[in-house]
């Protein structure tokens, strides 16, 4: 296991179309994260599932936003009717639930283009 | 809420020099753990260092050192050494419960 892999790592799309972005965490790890970063900007929580429960969404995940991590091991990110400001780096990351303090482990990113 | 304030948007260092890149946190928590990140261009967020908040004693790794002022609610990371594969942004990160916050960043420079 290599780490967490994104895919794919860029896509463009036009306006109004749906996207949808996968994530496979470290195969032992039973958290996973999607962050959007924008330029300039840190990462932004949007959505964290523990094993396959989505256990907290962030507001900033409207309702054009679903994510879905169905056994508990790789994870989907999708965006319907798609705008301009959905472009971003959208980030998966995952970590293990253990008594001591673990850091998130990050891939590399999806990065978002709409036009 | 919880927030993560770093007010150096940008900061250069002289090779072999050393730099500390500041962060603030807002929280009413006691229990919880800071990070920094690195984020080199176009390249994944990897972990610099972690420091528990129950934990007096500064981390350290190698070249990096933070300074945790718990009270203060301060969590700076310093660079001895500086080298070129420094360069890139860095993160600081708030952990408690389940979620990550992170600050907005500050883009580190090092000049040859």
């Amino acid at each position: 296991d290599t780490g967490v892999s994104q895919d794919p790592r860029h896509k463009i799309t036009k306006r109004g179309q749906n996207v949808t972005f996968r994530c496979d965490p470290i195969s032992e790890h039973n958290r996973l994260y999607w962050y959007r970063q924008t330029l300039g900007q840190g990462p932004e929580f949007l959505t964290y599932f523990q094993n396959e429960a989505q256990l907290e969404k962030s507001r900033l995940l409207s309702d054009r936003f679903s994510a879905e991590r169905p056994k508990g091991s790789f994870s989907t990110l999708e965006i319907q009717r798609t705008e301009q400001g959905d472009s971003a780096m959208y980030l998966c990351a995952s970590s293990i639930l253990t008594g001591a303090v673990t850091e998130a482990f990050f891939g590399q990113g999806t990065r978002l283009t709409v036009v | 809420a919880q927030t993560v304030t770093q007010s150096q948007p940008e900061m250069s260092v002289q090779e072999a020099e050393t730099v500390t890149l500041s962060c603030t946190y807002d929280t009413s928590e006691s229990d919880y753990y800071l990070f920094w990140y690195k984020q080199p261009p176009s390249r994944q967020m990897i972990l610099v260092i972690r420091q528990e908040a129950y934990k007096q004693q500064n981390a350290t790794e190698n070249r990096f050192s933070v300074n945790f002022q718990k009270a203060a609610k301060s969590f700076s990371l310093k660079i001895s050494d500086s080298q070129l594969g420094d360069a890139a942004m860095y993160f600081c990160a708030y952990q408690s419960g389940n979620q990550f916050y992170f600050g907005t960043g500050t883009s580190l420079t090092v000049i040859p």
